[in-house]
């Protein structure tokens, strides 16, 4: 099985600061990587798609880059509709989730 | 639009089982697989398993081989989730979610089961 390991389990920032979350697959998964934010209570919500898409409606101060075995996940200037939890996910090979990054504002 | 809605909380006891619908609105059923994803409380998210709607086949991790049964129901546009054997620690919020390419791109709201004596 692939593991997705995230990095950080959480952090504090202000508005307006750029926020990096980094995420790093056991073995390659090219480029088979997304990112989805999940608010409280909320089923997660899809962000980035295939490590650096941006999905349809999703403003664009989030980014995704990498490929292979390491991904970032880019918030470029945080917003207050920003705390969630933010979750990379590889369906290269099935499917797994990283263990998420809470990102406090 | 693409909606999932899914049926309401459930409350059961060990050793029972679950089922959990999953109706899709908005596309053409047949064409895209759903996905089944839970989520323990204050926990991250865990696969469980994906059906593709077209021929009712189905794929399940290992972790839940022999207690996950994937159904759909075509003209109802349904997916239907069942656990059984149930134990404590599959108390979780369970989401269904779509296949669109190879991303999640639309979700249920989530059905909250808890599994207590």
């Amino acid at each position: 099985d692939i593991q997705m390991t995230q990095s950080p389990s959480s952090l504090s920032a202000s508005v307006g600061d750029r926020v990096a979350i980094t995420c790093r697959a056991s073995q390659t998964i090219r480029n088979f990587l997304n990112w989805y934010q999940q608010k409280p209570g909320k089923a997660p919500e899809l962000l980035i798609y295939a490590a650096s898409n941006l999905q349809s409606g999703v403003p664009s101060r989030f980014s995704g880059s990498g490929s292979g075995t390491d991904f970032i996940f880019t918030i470029s200037s945080l917003q207050p509709d920003d705390f969630a939890t933010y979750y990379c996910q590889q369906t290269y090979n099935g499917v797994t989730f990283g263990g998420g990054t809470r990102v406090e504002i | 639009q693409v909606q999932l809605v899914q049926s309401g909380a459930e409350v059961k006891k060990p050793g029972t089982s679950v089922k959990v619908a999953c109706k899709t609105f908005g596309y053409t059923f047949s064409n895209y697989y759903v996905q089944w994803v839970r989520q323990a409380p204050g926990q991250g998210l865990e696969w469980m398993g994906r059906i593709n709607p077209s021929g009712g086949s189905t794929y399940n991790p290992q972790k839940f081989q022999g207690r996950i049964t994937l159904t759909r129901d075509t003209s109802a546009t349904t997916v239907y989730m069942e656990l059984s054997s149930l134990r404590s620690e599959d108390t979780a919020v369970y989401y269904c979610a779509r296949l669109f390419g190879n991303y999640f791109d639309s979700w249920g709201q989530g059905t909250l089961v808890t599994v207590s004596s």
